[in-house]
């Protein structure tokens, strides 16, 4: 089970890139890394997904070094409208793994 | 396309009591999986039904079980309710496995249990 950890919560302004730090020290050879947000009365939405190096979508980035033990979300210049929670999950199709997205980092962007 | 369904969206019901949550999945879709959230716990994975089969569960006590249908649309049920599972319980379909396809959650059911 490669369980993750992220920060509680992080604050940026405006117009400020974010950068949420997953740590996955566990990782197995195939596991994904899969990033959703979710804002208050809704479900997740999938934000990103990747394997190794950095994927680029329209909303988002998502690096991943070498060893794959971690991997950082950026949010490109973040609105108000990026306030929501952050949740990294890690796993893969194959084995008994467990869907762990714990608590998420609660990210709130100050005007 | 229309989107993940949860009915129903809000219930009540007393200790000892037991629940069925019902989930229709996005078209096409052939995974559904459940998840509980509470303010203290986060969210927490409960199970995965991939063409009628439970391919992944959670760490929850058997009290809470599901199935899948043909179609896809799936239940699941908490029996002998406890304070505890006072919760909004949340589905999620994808067209493939979980973990490596992208999932579309619906509303919700909000569950309280007194």
């Amino acid at each position: 089970l490669a369980k993750t950890t992220q920060p509680i919560s992080m604050d940026s302004y405006e117009g400020q890139e974010v950068n949420i730090t997953c740590s996955h020290n566990n990782i197995a050879t195939n596991d994904y890394i899969t990033w959703y947000q979710q804002f208050p009365s809704q479900g997740p939405r999938f934000i990103i997904q990747g394997y190794k190096t950095k994927v680029t979508n329209e909303v988002a980035s998502l690096f991943i070094p070498a060893d794959r033990k971690s991997s950082t979300l950026s949010l490109p210049r973040v609105s108000l409208s990026d306030t929501a929670v952050y949740y990294c999950l890690v796993g893969a199709e194959t084995g008994a793994n467990n869907l762990f997205f714990g608590t998420g980092t609660r990210l709130t962007v100050i005007p | 396309k229309a989107g993940v369904t949860q009915t129903p969206r809000y219930l009540i019901k007393t200790r000892g009591q037991q629940v069925t949550l019902s989930c229709s999945p996005i078209s096409g879709h052939r995974s559904v999986s459940w998840y509980q959230q509470t303010p203290g716990q986060g969210l927490q994975f409960l199970f995965e039904y991939f063409s009628e089969t439970q391919r992944n569960k959670g760490n929850f006590p058997g009290r809470f079980s599901g199935r899948q249908f043909s179609n896809s649309r799936s239940e699941m049920n908490v029996s002998t309710l406890e304070l505890g599972d006072s919760a909004l319980y949340l589905c999620a379909s994808s067209l493939g496995l979980a973990l490596i396809n992208e999932q579309f959650f619906g509303p919700g059911t909000r569950l309280t249990v007194l």
